[in-house]
């Protein structure tokens, strides 16, 4: 079984500041990795994945995640986040292949909050 | 655009009673799913339906069930409310090329048994 944590529940910042939003991950088998974003009374929306191939994955918005297989990590960054990337953030894996569907099992999620 | 709806967005029922919650998608997608989110938990898989009629169960099934007639729809049934199924559900519909593709979610139903 897979399993996924996000390392910090809250994550405060000041706008215009770098932010970096951390997951580890843990599976036996080889797994893609996902980042959502949801916005306030909103559902979720994929920022980026990670399938295979170069471990630096840009997304939208101007985030990027760096896989890092030796560490089981997938962390999320942003040079210069704004006061509209205010949102709770999900790290999130699947099992490559098999009969598993492609199921999704999240982290328990990042509240990111930007100050002006 | 793909577009996932949801019947209600805030939803107050009792103790005991029958909750149907709705999920629409319009976009021909084979995968739907039903989550339930928590604060500090995420969101965990209740139910899935890799196609029409089809059904699996999820990591925390108990005290639902579900229901797929139509492609584009896939309803969420509380069979008899309790308290601790208070939570926000999420619906969410996926095209299915590869098991890596994009899962779309709805705007999420509030429910609050009493």
């Amino acid at each position: 079984a897979q399993s996924v944590t996000q390392l910090d529940s809250q994550v405060p910042v000041f706008e215009e500041a770098p932010v970096e939003l951390r997951c580890n991950y843990s599976s036996s088998v080889s797994v893609y990795l996902f980042w959502y974003v949801q916005y306030p009374n909103q559902g979720l929306q994929l920022l980026l994945k990670y399938l295979s191939g170069s471990t630096l994955v840009k997304g939208i918005n101007g985030f990027e995640a760096e896989f890092n297989k030796s560490q089981t990590s997938f962390h999320l960054r942003k040079p210069s986040v704004h006061i509209s990337d205010t949102a709770e953030y999900f790290c999130a894996v699947s099992v490559a292949g098999g009969t598993s569907y492609g199921k999704l099992t999240f982290g328990q999620g990042t509240i990111l909050t930007v100050h002006p | 655009d793909v577009k996932v709806t949801q019947s209600s967005r805030y939803l107050v029922k009792r103790t005991g009673e029958k909750v149907f919650l709705e999920c629409v998608q319009d976009m021909d997608h084979e995968n739907m799913f039903w989550y339930r989110q928590d604060p500090g938990l995420g969101l965990r898989l209740i139910y899935f339906s890799y196609d029409v009629k089809m059904k699996e169960k999820g990591d925390i099934p108990e005290g639902y069930s579900v229901s797929r007639e139509k492609k584009e729809r896939f309803s969420l049934i509380l069979e008899s409310a309790s308290t601790n199924q208070t939570s926000m559900y999420l619906c969410a519909s996926r095209i299915t090329l590869t098991w890596s593709d994009t899962q779309y979610f709805g705007p999420g139903t509030r429910l609050t048994v009493l």
